[in-house]
């Protein structure tokens, strides 16, 4: 069973714009992270969030996280063309380090 | 540094016959993960291996086994397969702790 679900499923926004996505999760967690996929290729790593931790910056990323409402969301700033791809939130939990993903948020960017 | 190395990359295979594929993780990295992802399933959580041992086992048939090898290397087979093992598998690299999990291209098996 998935441990996380991302909103929305799809995603289509003007380059330049932002794109934000948001992820739920059911039980307790120690990380969230967040990947990128291309196309069925492989998960490109993105950001790591602790639960200890509410907000990480890396680059034109900016990811929250909010363990009290069990939700984590991802902020792309001035979108670009490269930025089209399936995104993912994964998290584990104290008990085992095995990763549940959702089922992805899928972003278009239009030239 | 180089990345995580998963070998082939596309495979095809008929139903009944087995399969090995192999995973190379990022030096110095001891633990591997595997997952399956299908369009349907979403990406599951197949088995994870730290220092040569099985520390996790996901909801899969017995049909799908693993093993880490001493340079932290890992394989997977899977035998006698069904169509419904088409899939793209991934495997995943890291230090064994809570941390960062890099994942490799994937292998694209398909079974006709």
């Amino acid at each position: 069973s998935q441990q996380g679900e991302e909103d929305p499923q799809a995603l289509s926004i003007q380059e330049g714009e932002n794109a934000t996505m948001n992820c739920s999760y059911k039980t307790s967690i120690n990380n969230l992270q967040w990947y990128r996929q291309n196309s069925g290729r492989g998960l490109v790593h993105l950001i790591l969030i602790r639960s200890n931790e509410r907000e990480k910056h890396s680059g034109r990323l900016r990811v929250t996280l909010d363990t009290s409402k069990k939700s984590s969301s991802l902020l792309i700033t001035a979108s670009r063309a490269a930025d089209t791809a399936s995104y993912f939130c994964a998290t584990d939990t104290s008990n085992d380090y095995k990763l549940s993903f959702g089922a992805g948020t899928t972003v278009t960017v239009r030239a | 540094k180089a990345g995580v190395t998963q070998t082939p990359r596309y495979l095809i295979k008929t139903r009944g016959q087995q399969v090995t594929l192999s995973c190379s993780p990022i030096s110095g990295h001891r633990s591997v993960s595997w997952y399956q992802q299908t369009p349907g399933q979403g990406l599951q959580f197949l088995f994870e291996y730290f220092s040569e041992t099985q520390r996790n086992k996901g909801n899969f048939p017995g049909r799908f086994s693993g093993r880490q090898f001493s340079n932290s290397r890992s394989e997977m087979n899977v035998s006698t397969l069904e169509l419904g093992d088409s899939a793209l598998y991934l495997c995943a690299s890291y230090s064994g702790g809570f941390d960062e999990q890099f994942f490799g291209p994937g292998t694209r098996l398909t079974v006709l």
